[in-house]
């Protein structure tokens, strides 16, 4: 069936320097892709989403990347700080419109400080 | 505004009892949703509503899972004869509508099953 996957776990990176997380999907047909962020004890918070049309979508220090020929994701973020230490999860829409989405497992990113 | 807000915040139950956990949506989001979150994983689709119907309940793992919302806003799901493997986060999301993608959850549920 249709997942969404990342490639992985976990993520430490150094205060300042720039974090990628990357995410690999299966199915072809999905037209949207959301980066969520989760803290301890927290819901999902929304980063930034992007639409099957785009490759590529800027927000504030973060930027998301969309390979459709290889069914790639990533979420990029800018100069690192310790409050971005997170899990954060990729998910996707199958179909057009309002419908559920589907969430990877998660990479948890570590900030060093 | 006020977010997506669920109650309790915790649950401990025995195993064969009966729980509700409450979700009560964004003012003006028409779209509902329930997820469920084990450890270490990512959250996994139970049912969504469109206004008061369920557009889509494929996710509910059993007929001892059941949720309603009857007038469109807040929404409860119920879960009859708890079993161990209940045990589990149960968030609710809502977003404004069809063709509106973005969804806003909630903090939510803890449950656990002793």
């Amino acid at each position: 069936g249709e997942s969404v996957g990342l490639h992985l776990p976990t993520l430490s990176v150094q205060e300042g320097d720039n974090s990628i997380i990357n995410c690999a999907y299966s199915n072809s047909a999905s037209d949207y892709f959301i980066w969520y962020k989760q803290e301890s004890g927290k819901g999902p918070q929304f980063i930034i989403d992007i639409r099957s049309n785009m490759d590529k979508r800027q927000g504030q220090r973060v930027t998301v990347l969309l390979n459709k020929t290889v069914k790639h994701l990533s979420l990029q973020i800018a100069a690192t700080q310790p409050g971005d230490s997170a899990v954060y999860f990729c998910a996707e829409s199958p179909y057009s419109g309002n419908t559920p989405l589907v969430f990877g497992k998660g990479t948890r990113l570590s900030v060093i400080a | 505004g006020a977010g997506v807000s669920q109650t309790p915040s915790n649950k401990v139950t025995e195993k064969g009892k009966y729980v509700e956990l409450r979700c009560d949506p964004i003012s003006g989001h028409t779209a509902l949703y329930w997820y469920r979150q084990s450890l270490g994983q990512g959250p996994e689709f139970l049912i969504y509503f469109q206004g008061t119907g369920a557009a889509d309940d494929s996710g509910l793992p059993n007929d001892r899972f059941f949720a309603v919302r009857p007038e469109g806003s807040v929404s409860t799901l119920k879960i009859q004869r708890t079993e161990r493997g209940d045990s589990a986060v149960y968030l609710c999301a809502s977003s404004l509508g069809p063709g509106n993608y973005e969804q806003y959850f909630g903090p939510g549920t803890r449950l656990t099953v002793t």
